[in-house]
């Protein structure tokens, strides 16, 4: 069974201040992706990466997969109340059994304080 | 295009009935998962489709559980002689296909069994 721990498990900062967020794995992921999720709604996707060491930025947000392929980060600079929701890793590998289905973690909740 | 739609929104059942949910994918998307979600918790993976074939169902869809596709089309959960460990939000995602590409999830279904 592939685990993703998301850490920290919940972050409250104010406006204009950085963040890191975690999501780390003893598997190895083909694929690896990051999305926001706000209450009541279904998660939305952020990124996708799928080479190890890959950077990819998103206007504020900066996330790195791992070298390893095995964790991966979520950097947002200058928070704004708007980032608030709970973030969410996902995993995916080709197991060789048709394996298909994402692995989530359990999350980062973020709350941005103005 | 509309993403994906789940109907309903909301559903409330009393033990022991049977409910289905109803997921309409993106069109150009032949790939189809569905997920289930508690609270404080990721998604966790059910089952997925790749047209109208069921490739992959996880061992937390019980007997009780059973999803289709016909066609290849829209998809039916349907969730027979419910029990209260059921309550949970049921999301439903499609994909263009591989784990190159991101999954557009709906707004999910809110079941709450008393």
């Amino acid at each position: 069974t592939q685990l993703l721990e998301q850490s920290p498990q919940f972050l409250s900062i104010q406006e204009g201040e950085n963040l890191t967020v975690y999501c780390n794995s003893s598997s190895v992921f083909s694929s690896l992706q990051w999305y926001r999720q706000e209450p009541g709604e279904g998660p939305v996707l952020l990124v996708t990466v799928v080479t190890g060491g890959e950077v990819k930025k998103l206007k504020r947000l900066t996330f790195q997969f791992g070298d390893a392929r095995k964790d991966s980060s979520l950097h947002i600079t200058a928070a704004q109340p708007g980032d608030t929701g709970l973030y969410l890793c996902a995993g995916g590998s080709y197991s060789g059994g048709g394996a298909d289905g994402l692995t989530f973690g359990k999350g980062t909740h973020l709350i941005i304080q103005p | 295009d509309t993403g994906v739609s789940q109907n309903p929104r909301h559903k409330i059942t009393k033990r022991g009935q049977n409910v289905t949910f109803r997921c309409d994918p993106i069109s150009e998307h032949n790939r189809l998962y569905w997920y289930r979600q508690t609270l404080g918790q990721g998604p966790e993976f059910l089952t997925y489709f790749q047209n109208e074939a069921q490739l992959e169902k996880s061992r937390l869809l019980s007997d009780r559980f059973s999803a289709e596709r016909p066609k290849g089309s829209f998809s039916t959960l349907e969730i027979q002689r419910t029990e209260q460990g059921d309550s949970a939000m049921y999301l439903c995602a499609s994909s263009l296909g591989g784990l190159a590409y991101g999954y557009t999830f709906g707004s999910g279904t809110r079941l709450t069994v008393v």
